[in-house]
This record gives structure tokens, C-alpha cells and sequence, in this order.
């Protein structure tokens, strides 16, 4: 059973371009959360998403980022028109359902966004 | 909101030590409490997880203790080796009486470096 698998590893952007990164959580899970690591800080709550639904996306900043989980494929975290401040790593993590908080989530490996 | 805050930020110790980590949150209505190692440029990897209705957890040498009345956890390494050497980071779920368990609050860790 392969663990979160996250991709591009590592991903460079220049300034107004799009940056797209993919999440697929591990097998029989059907929850997606992405998170934001900036430098020299912790890590911060995105988006929460479930297979066609976005559940929490209190954490994502109003504009130029979005989030889905399609009902086939990965997850995609979607950044447009970067700018310097998005250069961090971004991960995702999943866990099978959400129903008692009695199950732990997985993280992937994460993608390192820089923007140059 | 929860808070979560690891102390200390850092720690150099030798190898063969014992150790303790310490993580403290404000909200102690929690479900859960996570401790993950991150090793630098890598993913996040699940340590050990406490139920709110457990005490401790051990996995091999790892020991983590979980007193919600005060609001404190401690990850005990014993016998630290070099390969130990690392950022601890604990997470409890963001939404103390909520069900989306995989969103977290993370403290800002405790790096550790193991010297031979």
C-alpha cells in the first residue's frame, strides 16, 4: 500500500506563472488535507477537501489559490500568477474518513515550490 | 483557538542520552495528539499517536505521555543515536470539538541534533 504520494517533488515557477500540484492519498482514503510550510515557519492548515467537495478551505489564502479532489485522480492544489512569498513546501495528507478524530493522517513527502 | 507550543525550540545533546520534548496546547478538549519527525527537506512521518483516552504511547524508544487536564504532552527518546537527529513536531486537531481530525495544529517544533 503505497503512502501519500505527492508530485512534483520539486517545482520552480517564475513570477505570474501557475504552479500545479497533485496529491494522491493512500489507498481507501477518501480525505485530503494540504498544508502550507514557509520558511522558517510551521506548518499551517490549507483546505480539507472529500472527493468532489471542498469541506474547509479556512485556510487558504482569498485569491489566486483553489483546491479540488475530482472524483477520479489526485487531489491538485492550484496557485496562480505566483509570486516570491508562495515559494514553500506544500503537504498532503489524508486518512480514511472523519467521523470520531480516532484515526491518525499520513503526510506525503510534500512539493518545494520556489518562485523565481 | 488552539495553540500549540513546543519547548525547547532546540536541543544538542550527545549520543547515548535520554531525553525529553515538550508540548503544551491550550485547548485541552482534544481527540487526539500526534507526534511526527521531519527530517530536513523530507515529508512529515507519523511518530506515535495518543488517543484522548490514553495516557501513553511507546514504540520502541519513544515514549509519549498525553495529560489533557493540563494541557501537556512529552515525547521521551531514550538512548538518543545521531540518526535521531531531527525536527519533532506535534499536531493535535484544529477543531477541538469538531470531526475533521486530519486538520491539525502544529507547534513550531523542536530541533534535535545528536552528536556522536
Amino acid at each position: 500500500n503505497a503512502g501519500v504520494m505527492q508530485n512534483p517533488r520539486h517545482l520552480v515557477r517564475r513570477r505570474g506563472q501557475e504552479a500545479r500540484l497533485r496529491c494522491s492519498p493512500m489507498k481507501g482514503h477518501s480525505h485530503v488535507y494540504w498544508y502550507r510550510q514557509l520558511p522558517e515557519e510551521g506548518l499551517k492548515f490549507m483546505v480539507y477537501l472529500q472527493k468532489e467537495n471542498i469541506i474547509d478551505e479556512s485556510g487558504m489564502p482569498k485569491e489566486r489559490f483553489s483546491a479540488e479532489f475530482p472524483k477520479e485522480g489526485p487531489s491538485i492544489l492550484r496557485i496562480q500568477q505566483v509570486v516570491r512569498g508562495d515559494s514553500a513546501a506544500y503537504f498532503c495528507a489524508s486518512s480514511p474518513f472523519s467521523g470520531t478524530g480516532r484515526t491518525e493522517a499520513f503526510f506525503g513527502q510534500g512539493t518545494r515550490l520556489t518562485v523565481v | 483557538k488552539q495553540e500549540v507550543t513546543q519547548i525547547p525550540a532546540a536541543l544538542s545533546v550527545p549520543e547515548g542520552e535520554n531525553l525529553v520534548l515538550n508540548c503544551s496546547f491550550t485547548d485541552s478538549a482534544i481527540y487526539n495528539l500526534q507526534w511526527f519527525r521531519q527530517d530536513p527537506g523530507k515529508g512529515l512521518t507519523s511518530l506515535l499517536l495518543i488517543q484522548s483516552s490514553q495516557r501513553e504511547q511507546t514504540s520502541g524508544r519513544l515514549n509519549a505521555s498525553l495529560d489533557k487536564s493540563s494541557g501537556r504532552s512529552t515525547l521521551y527518546i531514550a538512548a538518543s543515536q545521531p540518526g535521531d537527529s531531527a525536527t519533532y513536531l506535534c499536531a493535535v486537531p484544529l477543531n477541538a470539538g469538531g470531526t475533521s481530525y486530519g486538520k491539525l495544529t502544529f507547534g513550531q517544533g523542536t530541533i534535535l541534533t545528536v552528536h556522536p
